[in-house]
């Protein structure tokens, strides 16, 4: 398939620990963003690449979310000593000319 | 800085009435505007999208038009169906992306 995927599609992690989230866009998309989309709500931004560089990340909650994207491909969202409140799903999105393609996302639940 | 309201949900019609979810924005520039539509279970699809003023965005039946002067964007539908029951989210592209925080849609057979 040529859309956007995203892994693992579920994440269950205690409060406390690190978690990993892969990204792999479209191929050829030079953009590619990060949300975080909080139960019943729409998506809100985290953070933008073009290619490697990470050209926004305003929208990252705390220094405790981290994000690369080192050879301008697959991105990976890293989130350290996670709370409860980070309880959300994780959208990735490439894009081309201003349109955006969404992957599945990642469903993480701290507990 | 760039924001869109939508109209809050949510909503239930009966299969075959007419839909309108509202969408309005404030932007500096001139953005684009998009609907996506999230089903169950399943990530953001675009549904339609629109660049410029006075364009009209039009996919399975829905449409939407770019009005800048009432800054609006709003989703319609003719005619619903059962299988169009999802959230729908309105979208600017600024800056960055905005979304609306959604309205969920239940269509009754």
């Amino acid at each position: 398939g040529a859309g956007v995927s995203q892994s693992p599609r579920y994440k269950v992690a205690k409060r406390g620990q690190d978690v990993a989230l892969r990204c792999d866009p479209i191929s050829g998309h030079v953009s590619l963003f990060w949300y975080q989309q909080a139960l019943g709500q729409g998506p809100e931004f985290l953070t933008y690449f073009q290619n490697e560089a990470q050209l926004d990340k305003s929208g990252l909650p705390s220094d405790r979310f981290f994000a690369e994207r080192p050879e301008g491909s697959v991105s990976t969202l890293k989130i350290q000593r996670t709370q409860q409140e980070d309880s959300a799903v994780y959208l990735c999105a490439s894009s081309i000319e201003r349109e955006q393609f969404f992957g599945p996302g990642t469903r993480l639940t701290v507990l | 800085g760039d924001s869109v309201t939508q109209m809050e949900g949510p909503v239930t019609l009966s299969e075959e009435a007419f839909l309108t979810i509202n969408c309005t924005y404030t932007a500096t520039g001139y953005p684009s505007l998009f609907w996506y539509v999230q089903y169950p279970g399943e990530g953001l699809q675009l549904l339609l999208k629109a660049t410029k003023a006075d364009d009209k965005g039009s996919n399975k039946g829905f449409e939407a038009t770019y009005r800048k002067e009432t800054t609006s964007f709003h989703l319609e539908k003719g005619s619903v169906q059962v299988s169009d029951s999802a959230v729908y989210f309105c979208a600017l592209s600024g800056v960055q992306f905005y979304f609306g925080t959604g309205t969920s849609l239940t269509v009754i057979p």
